[in-house]
């Protein structure tokens, strides 16, 4: 069974301040991760994922994310935050390794941007 | 490309009816189709996932009489909220995977229900 755990369902930073959303996952097969980012009352865009490969994953908007296995970690981080990045941000993780499709969704946090 | 679209995007129906949510993939052929519930400030619950010709599978404690899901065509699933009640309030949001090897869900913009 795969589970993910977000860790902070409110973040806040200011404007041009470092953003880290944390997420930890467990999962029985080498896991496919993903962030995801929704606007209010919108679906679910594609921020960034990780299949195999390079650890170190650029997205778009500025947002990059690091698998390290040893922690079973995917943190999502931006160097800079601008106010537009005010939105909720889900980490997903996909047991494709077993030939699902199906995603299983952290929490999600909120990323609050302060001028 | 991987444009998944949604009709409605929002509705609002009485009591005791039923209401019909279309999701499309625009741009390619989706096998396996997604259907989310999502309660306000929570996160997305999957209701069921369903392949092209073949009956969905729902997640455990999903009512299939009250939920129904079809998946006609590579392109159209539907999901059908019958006997809607005020409690089926909720944003619904389908998503579509098929691009091969690419292991992602593209997803549809959400549908916010609303049963008075």
């Amino acid at each position: 069974a795969q589970s993910v755990t977000q860790l902070g369902s409110h973040v806040s930073v200011s404007e041009g301040a470092l953003v880290l959303l944390r997420c930890n996952y467990s999962s029985s097969v080498p896991p496919y991760l993903f962030w995801y980012v929704q606007y209010p009352n919108q679906g679910l865009q594609l921020l960034l994922k990780y299949t195999t490969g390079a650890t170190l994953v650029k997205g778009i908007n500025g947002f990059e994310a690091e698998f390290k296995k040893s922690e079973t970690s995917f943190h999502l981080t931006k160097p800079s935050a601008h106010m537009s990045d005010a939105a909720e941000y889900f980490c997903a993780v996909s047991d494709l390794g077993a030939g699902s499709y199906q995603l299983t969704f952290g929490k999600g946090t909120k990323l609050s941007v302060i001028p | 490309g991987a444009v998944v679209s949604q009709h409605p995007s929002r509705v609002i129906c009485k009591s005791g009816t039923s209401v019909k949510i279309e999701c499309r993939s625009l741009d390619f052929q989706a096998t396996t189709m997604f259907w989310y519930r999502q309660f306000p400030k929570k996160s997305l619950m999957l209701m069921a996932t369903s392949n092209e010709g073949s009956k969905a599978t729902y997640e455990q404690g999903v009512e299939k009489d009250k939920f129904l899901i079809n998946h006609a065509s590579l392109t159209l699933s539907t999901l059908t909220v019958t006997s809607a009640h005020p409690e089926d309030s909720s944003f619904y949001i389908c998503s579509a995977s098929g691009l091969a090897g690419s292991g992602e869900q593209y997803f549809g913009p959400g549908t916010r229900l609303t049963v008075t």
